[in-house]
């Protein structure tokens, strides 16, 4: 099984700051890697897939890229409304998940 | 737009059959996609269950394999899981989702999932 690892598992930043999250795969992967983004007792919204498309409705401010084992979620200035956890996903497997918090 | 909502008990005895059901609307199950569960333990990470085509094709976690049963019942637009077997560990939020998923290799797939549930909460106690 492929698995995923995320890095780092928590952050603290500020509104307006560049957040940078990290995601291995165990194996290749091409660019099958998907991003989600859930809130506390929400269900994950897909933010990203395909490493780099932006799914539609989602704030430009997110972007991502990566191919093989080394992908990368960014978001160039950050809202209040992005504190979340994220996920990254391929296949059957889900990162741990990076939690975004307020410093 | 499409709306997933997944029902069924939300208390299950250890060793029982866990069972939920998910009802898709704004979309027809027949359509091109697949449907899948996942599924939260409490504070932790996301666990895919597996997915379901209407041809009845399904994938399964292989840790789960054993236990987990999906269906289809295309006259009601709605699929559903059951888990057998169930211990404390089966305690989560189980969501389902509309899957996008294709095969690239037998171990790699091009599979993400959208539009999610809202997720119901399932615990395993006597």
């Amino acid at each position: 099984d492929i698995q995923m690892t995320q890095s780092p598992s928590s952050l603290s930043a500020s509104v307006g700051d560049r957040v940078t999250i990290s995601c291995r795969a165990s194996q290749i992967i091409s660019s099958y890697l998907n991003w989600y983004q859930q809130k506390l007792g929400k269900a994950p919204k897909l933010l990203i897939y395909g490493a780099s498309t932006l799914q539609s409705g989602v704030p430009s401010r997110f972007s991502a890229s990566g191919s093989g084992t080394e992908f990368t979620l960014t978001i160039s200035s950050l809202q209040p409304e992005d504190f979340a956890t994220y996920y990254c996903q391929q296949s059957g497997s889900f990162g741990g998940g990076t939690k975004v918090e307020i410093k | 737009q499409v709306q997933l909502q997944e029902s069924g008990p939300g208390l299950v005895k250890p060793s029982g059959t866990l069972s939920l059901t998910c009802a898709v609307s704004g979309d027809s199950i027949n359509n091109n996609n697949w449907w899948t569960w996942v599924r939260q333990p409490p504070g932790k990470g996301l666990e895919w269950i597996g997915e379901i085509y209407h041809s009845g094709s399904t994938n399964y976690n292989p840790s789960l394999k054993s236990r987990v049963t999906i269906s289809i019942d295309k006259s009601k637009n709605q699929f559903s899981l059951k888990l057998n077997s169930v211990t404390a560990a089966d305690a989560a939020v189980y969501y389902c989702a509309r899957a996008q998923s294709l095969k690239v290799f037998d171990w790699l797939f091009l599979r993400w999932f959208d539009p999610w549930g809202q997720g119901t909460l399932v615990t395993v106690s006597s």
